[in-house]
């Protein structure tokens, strides 16, 4: 198994503040994608990273994927409180069925 | 508006009941997948089914099985709920693997006490 490693697990932060997320492994992924899970939903899609170095934008939020497609980041800029929720990296592992490997989550908590 | 349903949002089952947690996709897609979640651990592949009565053993197997009998459903069936089956379980769908990289769209999720 491909294991994937979240980290802070949790952060608290001011309305304003920036945060970073980061996600890591020792094992290469055919790509990785960032989800955004709130109370009571399935996660829904944020990003998908191919290529090794591969940086993304969205609004605030930035998504880069290693060099080595071993790890990635989630960077929010200026957070707002809409931005609370659970962050979960899915790793594409390289068996040929497709199937994503999952980091455990971290709980981003944006307060006014 | 594409939409992954499951049957419950809430359940409560008895040690030993059989359990069905239904799953049902409108987007016509190929690959449909059973995780469970739970603090801390993330998302853990149960079951996955890349087409029609077509089935793969995900990481955590055990105490578990699935039915496919149409594209649009996948079911999981508890045959003998235990307490350490109490879990939230999302359901999602996605096109194969073999089209690009693409997006698992997630049902709300079942939320499964076992008492």
């Amino acid at each position: 198994t491909q294991l994937l490693e979240q980290s802070p697990q949790f952060l608290s932060i001011q309305e304003g503040e920036n945060l970073t997320v980061y996600c890591n492994s020792s094992s290469v992924f055919s790509s990785l994608q960032w989800y955004r899970q709130e109370p009571g939903e399935g996660p829904v899609l944020l990003v998908t990273v191919v290529t090794g170095g591969e940086v993304k934008k969205l609004k605030r939020l930035t998504f880069q994927f290693g060099d080595a497609r071993k790890d990635s980041s989630l960077h929010i800029t200026a957070a707002q409180p809409g931005d609370t929720g659970l962050y979960l990296c899915a790793g594409l592992t390289t068996d040929s069925w497709g199937k994503f490997q999952f980091g455990a989550g971290t709980q981003v908590v944006v307060t006014p | 508006d594409v939409k992954v349903t499951q049957s419950s949002r809430y359940l409560v089952k008895r040690t030993g009941e059989k359990v069905f947690l239904e799953c049902v996709q409108d987007m016509d897609h190929e690959n449909m997948f059973w995780y469970r979640q739970d603090p801390g651990l993330g998302l853990r592949l149960i079951y996955f089914s890349y087409d029609v009565k077509m089935k793969e053993k995900g990481d955590i197997p055990e105490g578990y099985s699935v039915s496919r009998e149409k594209k649009e459903r996948f079911s999981l069936i508890l045959e003998s709920a235990s307490t350490n089956q109490t879990s939230m379980y999302l359901c999602a769908s996605r096109v194969p693997y073999s089209r690009g990289h693409n997006e698992q769209f997630f049902g709300p999720g079942t939320r499964l006490t076992v008492l």
